[in-house]
């Protein structure tokens, strides 16, 4: 089964400042997708960007954006500019059609923003 | 509003009691998909249907089950309930897989007693 590991259980930004989340994640197909969602308190969860295996290029989402390291097994997140309201959990997830596209989750990191 | 209901939002029942969570896809979503989030396990993947028959399975517990109806809404039981099984469930629904996003529910908050 595909492994997805995000080792900042906590992390905190400043208002205004770019933070950076990290997953790896660990699987032998070469065809999959990955996501990045927001669970705020109110334990919706929200889609943030999403990436396609097979695509180089990095996803965006305005203040949004992944870095996507396919040899590494690496995609974390870049949140620019950041705002109250992007505090949350922020769980990394991947997705292929081996597991019905279910989706396979880290264990998620807090985001604390100050003011 | 994600277009996924899940009724009820919250549920309080004692151990060794069984019940029943229900899920209403977006119209048109075929596929939904039920998830375990506890603060031990994190996260998991329970079951996936897709237009009524089931398609891929995870970390799902024996004494549950779920089922797909022709109208596409789903239902996961859960019996012989153990406090550990206290958590929130989520209900998912896609169109198909691929990079088609996954619709989340509000989620039942189950608590066992």
């Amino acid at each position: 089964a595909q492994t997805v590991t995000q080792s900042q259980p906590e992390m905190s930004v400043q208002e205004a400042e770019t933070v950076t989340l990290s997953c790896t994640y660990d699987t032998s197909e070469s065809d999959y997708y990955l996501f990045w969602y927001k669970q705020p308190p109110s334990r919706q969860m929200i889609l943030v960007i999403r990436q396609e295996a097979y695509k180089q290029q990095n996803a965006t989402e305005n203040r949004f954006s992944v870095n996507f390291q396919k040899a590494a097994k690496s995609f974390s997140l870049k949140i620019s500019d950041s705002q109250l309201g992007d505090a949350a959990m922020y769980f990394c997830a991947y997705r292929s059609s081996n597991s019905g596209y279910a989706l396979n989750f880290g264990k998620g990191t807090s985001l604390l923003v100050t003011p | 509003d994600s277009g996924v209901t899940q009724t009820p939002k919250h549920l309080i029942t004692a151990t060794g009691q069984r019940v029943t969570l229900r899920c209403s896809p977006r119209s048109g979503d075929l596929s939904v998909y039920w998830y375990q989030q506890s603060l031990d396990q994190g996260l998991q993947f329970l079951i996936q249907y897709y237009n009524g028959e089931e398609r891929a399975k995870g970390n799902i517990l024996e004494r549950f089950s779920a089922q797909q109806f022709p109208d596409l809404h789903s239902e996961l039981n859960l019996s012989s309930l153990e406090l550990g099984d206290s958590a929130l469930y989520f209900c998912a629904s896609s169109v198909v897989g691929g990079m088609t996003e996954a619709f989340f529910g509000q989620g039942t908050r189950l608590t066992v007693v």
